[in-house]
Parts: structure tokens; sequence; C-alpha cells
């Protein structure tokens, strides 16, 4: 499967804890998101990559929230002392650029649901 | 403001029947990309179709088509020949400042669309 990955696929967690999602992306891409979508909603963007740069945040990747691509291949997030208001639905996705296709077409990962106890 | 609107919550279609999602966009920058995609119950989001803001032609893609109007800045999804498995969650999304290597790369996405195809 040459597709992008994510895990775990289902995390359930105690209020407080801390969680950290793996994404894999496709193998060949050099850019890669970070989106979070919540019941009856779209994704909504949290950060973005290019090779190991972190190049984008949002404003709701708060203090808590870090996200990392040490080696430009796969990503980390990770959620400090999670709250109730952060169980959704975790989404990753990575692109191309404007290489061949030309038009950076975002791939995403099955996600990661978090449901925060 | 909303930069993607999608107006209808659900939609039913007979099976083998075409059917039109909407969409809206609404931004100043003239190069941006539009890209439809299907969300099942599974959650993982299905890329399906993308229109550039300078094509001359609508998007096809097999039983997927885009039609573009410009000027009406919508970007409608039309599917033809429904099946069962369409059955899904239709999101519209945008990427905004396509033709430029720096700046904002996120995707903005609509609210979705819950198609229901009937046997």
């Amino acid at each position: 499967d040459t597709g992008v990955s994510q895990n775990p696929r289902h995390k359930i967690t105690k209020r407080g804890q801390n969680v950290t999602f793996r994404c894999d992306p496709i193998s060949e891409h050099n850019r890669l998101y970070w989106y979070r979508q919540t019941l009856g909603q779209g994704p909504e963007f949290l950060t973005y990559f290019q090779n190991e740069a972190q190049l984008e945040k949002s404003r709701l990747l708060s203090d808590r929230f870090s996200a990392e691509r040490p080696k430009g291949s796969f990503s980390t997030l990770e959620i400090q002392r999670t709250e109730q208001g952060d169980s959704a639905m975790y989404l990753c996705a990575s692109s191309l650029g404007l290489g061949r296709d030309n038009t950076d077409t975002q791939y995403f990962g099955p996600g990661t649901r978090l449901t925060v106890l | 403001a909303q930069k993607i609107t999608q107006t209808q919550p659900g939609m039913f279609v007979q099976e083998k029947e075409a059917v039109t999602l909407d969409c809206t966009y609404d931004t100043s920058d003239p190069s941006y990309g539009l890209f439809w995609y299907k969300q099942p119950s599974s959650g993982e989001m299905i890329f399906l179709i993308y229109q550039g803001s300078y094509d001359q032609q609508n998007a096809t893609e097999g039983r997927y088509s885009l039609n573009f109007q410009k000027a009406r800045k919508s970007a409608n999804l039309v599917i033809s020949a429904s099946q069962l498995g369409d059955s899904a969650m239709y999101f519209c999304a945008m990427r905004e400042g396509l033709r430029i290597t720096s700046g904002t790369y996120k995707y903005i996405f609509g609210t979705g669309t819950r198609l229901k195809v009937l046997a």
C-alpha cells in the first residue's frame, strides 16, 4: 500500500493524559499536513511541513499541541494534557507540490479518531 | 467570512440517476485550486476531482465532472449514473495562491453534503 498511513486508527484517553499520533506520507511527497475534523464539520488546518521544516501553523494549534517531522519523512502530532474538546478525527495528508500534475493535490490518510473521556 | 459554502446538508438520489452537489467559494486571489473529496463512513478523505482557476475547460474524471462557473464563483460536482457506493459525505475545498511557491498551503473546506443513493 503506497497511500498515506496513520497510527493508531483509534485512541481513547483520559483527560489530562498525553497522546501521540503518527503519520507516514506517500514516499515521494515532501509536503505534509495535519487537519482536525469534528463531527459535522469539514477538516480544519492545523499545520504544514515542507520536508522537515514546519512552515505554517494555525491558531488552532495551541501550546498543548506540537508536531514534528524530524527527517522529512514521517510526522508525529502530540497533544499534551488532553481536554474533552480535543476529541476529534485527526487527519494527515501529503502532497508532491506543483510537480508533475501542477495541482498540489493533497492525499489523505484514514485518520486517527481521538476520544477524551 | 466563510470561504467555501456548501448549502445542501443532505441530498438523496435514485440509483443510476445524476446528482449535482453545490459549492460556492470566495477569494480575491486570481490563482486558486478547487478540489472535491468523498468521505465514506470509514473516515478517509478520497480525492475525486480538481479544477484550477486558469483551466479553460471543466474537469472530468470518470463519472465525476465539475461545473466550474468562475464569474459566479461556483464549482458544483456532478455525479452521473449514481451507485449505492456513492453514499458518503462530499467536501468541496479550495487552496489559494496555487501558483506561488510560498505562502499558505492549507485547504479550506466546506461543511460538506451527505449524499444518500437510494436503490
